[in-house]
């Protein structure tokens, strides 16, 4: 069967530390890997997106990689702060359509002070 | 100032009743898609259109029923036939080319 998973329901660490969260799945082809943020009671924010050629992409203390072989995307924030806290979704993007997304279940990020 | 918005952001209906959630965007977007939140789980695909008049169901469309007559507009029409229709409502929009989705702020519907 087809599943997304992202491992652990919720991560708490310490200020300044890296986080590491973690997306993987099963029989799907993915075109892209994208993650979101999302605070509670409101809207997902997309934060970035990786095609399936790219094995790393970074935007400021954010750094993305994919790995199709091991079908398994890592999600990494250096020099994590508070502000930081929040649920993080990887999604799934079969094409470039965008026709349809799979979302993962999401990972809460705690950042203790 | 351009954006998603959707409304009301929460909304109490009684059971048997229909109710329609608003999702209105500015973006010029060609895309928009309808998702539901359940506690703890991620967002399922209830329906989604590429372009005015034309719409698909998603993963979970039993339930529910979207019109598209215009390119800024998408609601959601929640029917007395969806089982369990208390949940968190997503609107999202998409140009074409850009993968990116753009989220609105999200409907609360309780059914008491």
């Amino acid at each position: 069967s087809q599943k997304i998973e992202q491992n652990s329901e919720a991560l708490n660490i310490q200020e300044g530390k890296t986080a590491t969260l973690t997306c993987n799945y099963t029989n799907y082809s993915p075109a892209y890997l994208q993650w979101y943020r999302q605070d509670p009671g409101r809207g997902p924010v997309f934060l970035l997106l990786i095609r399936e050629n790219e094995k790393e992409k970074r935007k400021e203390r954010l750094k993305v990689t994919f790995d199709t072989t091991l079908k398994q995307s890592l999600f990494h924030i250096t020099a994590s702060q508070p502000a930081d806290s929040a649920t993080y979704l990887c999604a799934l993007d079969m094409d470039s359509s965008a026709s349809k997304i799979i979302f993962g279940s999401g990972t809460r990020l705690s950042i203790r002070p | 100032d351009g954006g998603i918005t959707q409304s009301p952001k929460y909304l109490f209906r009684k059971e048997g009743q229909n109710v329609t959630l608003s999702c209105e965007q500015n973006l010029n977007h060609d895309a928009m898609y309808w998702y539901r939140q359940d506690p703890g789980q991620g967002l399922r695909l209830i329906y989604y259109s590429q372009i005015v008049n034309d719409f698909q169901k998603g993963d979970i469309a039993e339930g529910y029923s979207v019109s598209r007559e215009k390119k800024e507009s998408f609601p959601l029409t929640v029917t007395s036939a969806q089982k369990n229709p208390t949940a968190f409502y997503l609107c999202a929009s998409r140009i074409s080319g850009n993968n990116e989705q753009f989220f609105g702020p999200g409907t609360r519907l309780t059914v008491l």
